[in-house]
């Protein structure tokens, strides 16, 4: 079957302006994470999305990031005003309610802002 | 402050012998740990999970060890395969009311096993 998709796979922006990064999770996951990676760092948690509960957005860097999820399936993480520390990539990943430890994750989309 | 850390950020290990990949974490009140397995060009994969419960967990060739007075785990692959070449990383998380889903990833150690 299909497994979490994410677009773009690149993405170069100029500092200060917007970008928006989707994921589709894979059916019938409820369960949906955000995390990026920066050059030599770990996967840095983000946001989590659990069916109709309130998001953990604890780990959201900034009040520039923001993230959606749409009749809980498609997710989308807004950058606003993007900064050169920005650059990273960004892996969404889903699973099932219960097995946070199973997470099937994406491709990722490689953000560059110069 | 980097709460889970895999000092050794490559491994080289010949094909047939037992691959150790190591990872250290600081908070005692992390009970639910994973390992990952990353190709270029991929998102990570599970690989294996172990419970603060128990010291071992092992499926097939992959055996996930917990040291937690030394709050240390390793994963043990043998024998090691040229397939198994990745950057691994480990994970760890503390059961919440919430759940346990916040997972603190290590910055990985890349695999490489020589035919």
């Amino acid at each position: 079957g299909a497994g979490v998709s994410q677009s773009p796979s690149n993405k170069v922006t100029e500092k200060g302006k917007d970008v928006e990064l989707r994921c589709d999770p894979i059916s019938g996951h409820t369960a949906l994470y955000w995390y990026r990676q920066s050059l030599g760092q770990g996967l840095e948690f983000l946001i989590y999305f659990q069916g109709n509960s309130a998001p953990d957005k604890s780990g959201l860097p900034s009040d520039r990031f923001s993230a959606e999820r749409t009749g809980g399936s498609v997710s989308t993480l807004t950058i606003q005003r993007t900064q050169q520390e920005d650059s990273a990539v960004y892996l969404c990943a889903s699973s099932l309610v219960g097995r946070t430890d199973t997470q099937y994750f994406g491709p990722g989309t490689r953000l560059t802002v110069l | 402050d980097q709460q889970v850390k895999q000092n050794s950020p490559s491994l080289s290990v010949q094909e047939g012998r037992i691959s150790i990949l190591n990872c250290d974490y600081t908070n005692s009140m992390f009970d639910y740990f994973l390992w990952y397995k990353k190709y270029p060009a991929e998102g990570p994969t599970f690989l294996i999970s172990i419970s603060s419960i128990k010291d071992k967990n092992e499926d097939g060739r992959f055996t996930v060890f917990l040291n937690k007075s030394a709050k240390h785990l390793s994963l043990h692959i043998v024998p090691s395969q040229p397939g198994d070449s990745a950057v691994y990383f480990c994970a760890a998380s503390r059961t919440t009311t919430s759940g346990t889903y916040k997972y603190i990833f290590g910055t990985g150690t890349r695999l490489k096993v020589l035919a």
